[in-house]
């Protein structure tokens, strides 16, 4: 079965600097996909970045960026200028045929 | 920007009993999901559904789970005689045909079994 690792249950970052959230993954296929989600206070979970395994380019979404290593099947999350409205819950998932696996997520802070 | 709608965002139901958690998925969307969260544990998938068919569920979809679409809207979860265990808040997501499409999510329905 896929598991999905975030090692970090708590980050904190001022507002305007950049933090890092770790995200790992274990799988033997090598067609599949990877997302972060974020989860606010509201609840709902909404979609930050996707990436696609067969493309070895990393995912850019405004601020949000990724650093996709397939080999060391690693996927961090990149925040920069960080707002208050960044703090949040945030998933790291696997996803293959429509089976998503989410990590246990990472509860980030923002300092003022 | 079209939604996932859940309802209701929270269910009371004594152990045993059955509870039917609904939700409509985004309207042009195809493949839809269930997902659970229990508090303070991460988000675990349950179910895929395509075509009026399970596509993929996790090894907790048991017996005890089942889904359905009724009609051309809503997309229901069916818990068969709860038990405390299944207090959580339950996810429905919806996306494109696609796989790896993203997957956009309700606010969730927070079952509360007593």
């Amino acid at each position: 079965a896929q598991t999905v690792t975030q090692s970090q249950p708590e980050m904190s970052v001022q507002e305007a600097e950049t933090v890092t959230l770790s995200c790992t993954y274990d799988t033997s296929e090598s067609d599949y996909y990877l997302f972060w989600y974020k989860q606010p206070p509201s609840r709902q979970m909404i979609l930050v970045i996707r990436q696609e395994a067969y493309k070895q380019q990393n995912a850019t979404e405004n601020r949000f960026s990724v650093n996709f290593q397939k080999a060391a099947k690693s996927f961090s999350l990149k925040i920069s200028d960080s707002q208050l409205g960044d703090a949040a819950m945030y998933f790291c998932a696997y996803e293959r045929r429509n089976d998503m696996r989410f990590g246990a997520g990472t509860r980030l802070t923002v300092k003022p | 920007e079209p939604e996932v709608t859940q309802t209701p965002s929270h269910q009371v139901t004594q152990m045993g009993q059955e509870v039917i958690l609904r939700c409509v998925p985004i309207s042009n969307h195809l493949y839809f999901y269930w997902y659970r969260q229990i508090l303070g544990q991460k988000v675990e998938f349950l179910v895929s559904f395509y075509n009026n068919e399970i596509s993929e569920k996790s090894e907790i979809f048991d017996d005890q789970f089942s889904v359905e679409r009724p009609d051309g809207s809503n997309f229901t979860l069916k818990i068969r005689s709860t038990k405390l265990e299944d207090s959580a808040m339950y996810f429905c997501a919806s996306s494109e045909t696609l796989v790896g499409q993203p997957q956009h999510f309700g606010d969730g329905t927070r079952l509360s079994i007593l």
